[in-house]
């Protein structure tokens, strides 16, 4: 149980075009995903906190106009990466709290290597 | 930002050997979780430690918080080749709270 999987897991895009990458809890239900970005050799760096059915709450230093998140689902999250730049490069991670048990511990998806040309 | 920070940064063993991991923190914590992470890959999660516990184990693994000295070590005992991963250990404020993630340490089992 406890499954989280994301949705495309590589994907190379031109300057300027937007992705979307999903984030589905596949046995449990979710009120709340996060979304990650983990640079090569480095840690995972929070982006922001997807509430199902309400806004995201974006870190400090996370534009939420050029990163839309989308929770409209007990079982679903989408993050956007609107007008990508190559500096938008990285691996995202999503992540999953399971409502019913376990609630401390987060799920992670296999992520998404995103590659901006 | 970062709240934890991980020594070793890198770690090579042989086989048999046993790994230690360790993580220190900033804040107050409600609990820590160390996860792994193979390369490219998601995250595991491998143990979850509360404030109010000293030690815990599962399997090959050993956890210790010391919320004085707000630190924590991860052991594994025996590797194996398989074990060779990346390894983050990651706070929660409070129950139910965002993770904030340590820097990792990549260990690195010979065969």
């Amino acid at each position: 149980g406890a499954v989280v999987s994301q949705h495309p897991s590589r994907v190379i895009c031109k300057s300027g075009t937007s992705v979307k990458i999903e984030c589905r809890s596949l046995d449990f239900q979710a009120t709340t995903m996060f979304w990650y970005r983990q640079f090569p050799k480095q840690s995972l760096m929070l982006m922001a906190t997807s509430n199902e059915g309400s806004k995201a709450t974006y870190e400090q230093g996370v534009e939420k106009d050029k990163f839309l998140i989308n929770h409209a689902s007990l079982t679903l999250s989408t993050l956007t990466v609107t007008s990508a730049h190559p500096e938008d490069s990285s691996f995202y991670i999503c992540s999953a709290r399971d409502l019913e048990y376990r609630y401390n511990e987060q799920f992670f998806g296999p992520g998404t290597r995103l590659t901006v040309l | 930002s970062q709240q934890g920070e991980e020594d070793p940064q890198a770690l090579s063993i042989q086989e048999g050997e046993n790994a230690t991991m360790n993580c220190s923190y900033k804040t107050s914590i409600n609990n820590l979780q160390w996860y792994r992470q193979n390369s490219g890959r998601g995250l595991v999660h491998l143990i979850l430690i509360r404030s109010n516990e000293r030690e815990k184990h599962s399997g090959r693994l050993r956890v210790t918080l010391d919320t004085s000295k707000k630190s924590s070590s991860l052991l594994i005992t025996a590797s194996r080749a398989a074990d060779t991963a990346s390894y983050f250990c990651a706070t929660g404020e409070t129950s139910g709270s965002r993770l904030t993630f340590g820097e990792g340490t990549q260990l690195t089992v010979n065969p």
